[in-house]
């Protein structure tokens, strides 16, 4: 059974563009979470997708949005970048809500994205 | 709020010695609790989790954490550490509202 994919697994963009990031869950799975990896910060959590709607969202700034799609992928979406968003960029999938009965959090590699 | 606060950064043991990584957590509810590992340049990975059942809980590669409701900890543990141990290590509690909130890492150095 093929774990979570995450592409591009690294990439480079410059301050005030744009990156999309994308993640496929393990078959099956129908929740898709966000989460930023820095060393001062730790992991922090985006949001969360389930059924195509979001569900949870944690405390960044309208310029991170996300969507998932009908086969449950997921993409990230960051706007206007800043050099502070340079990062890990971690999705994980879970089988029903994360954390929940069957919410066991399955991680991919992560995405890192560096601005320059 | 939930938090999470994991005491040391950075631990370094002998290879065969004793593994103690120290989690604190505040809640006003009794949590859902978990750790995860992760080694370098790879995704986290679930070690164990506490679910409120029994306070000693087992997970793989020999690791287990003690739940503690007096203290607010969940230590994790591992009687003889190897080699292949030495990794990230993270706790984390999930609140009422399904939000994990990830502690910022214990980094474990296995001496030879």
């Amino acid at each position: 059974k093929a774990g979570v994919t995450q592409t591009p697994r690294y990439l480079i963009k410059t301050r005030g563009q744009q990156v999309t990031l994308s993640c496929s869950p393990i078959s099956g799975h129908r929740s898709v979470s966000w989460y930023q990896q820095t060393p001062g910060q730790g992991l922090q959590f985006l949001f969360e997708y389930f059924s195509e709607t979001q569900r949870n969202k944690g405390n960044f700034p309208g310029r991170f949005s996300g969507r998932q799609f009908s086969n449950s992928r997921s993409e990230m979406n960051v706007s206007t970048l800043e050099l502070g968003d340079s990062a890990l960029y971690l999705c994980a999938s879970s089988l029903g809500l994360a954390g929940g009965p069957n919410g066991e959090l399955f991680f991919g590699e992560g995405s890192r994205l560096t601005v320059l | 709020a939930q938090s999470v606060t994991q005491l040391g950064s950075h631990v370094s043991v002998s290879e065969g010695a004793l593994v103690l990584l120290r989690c604190n957590y505040s809640s006003s509810v009794p949590p859902y609790l978990f750790w995860y590992v992760q080694y370098p340049n790879q995704g986290l990975q679930l070690l164990l989790k506490y679910t409120s059942a029994a306070t000693l809980v087992k997970g793989i590669n020999g690791f287990e954490a003690e739940f503690k409701k007096s203290e607010t900890s969940f230590h994790l543990t591992k009687p003889s550490a190897h080699m292949s141990d030495a990794a990230e290590y993270f706790c984390a509690v999930r609140n009422t509202g399904n939000q994990f909130y990830f502690g910022t890492g214990t980094s474990l150095t296995v001496i030879p």
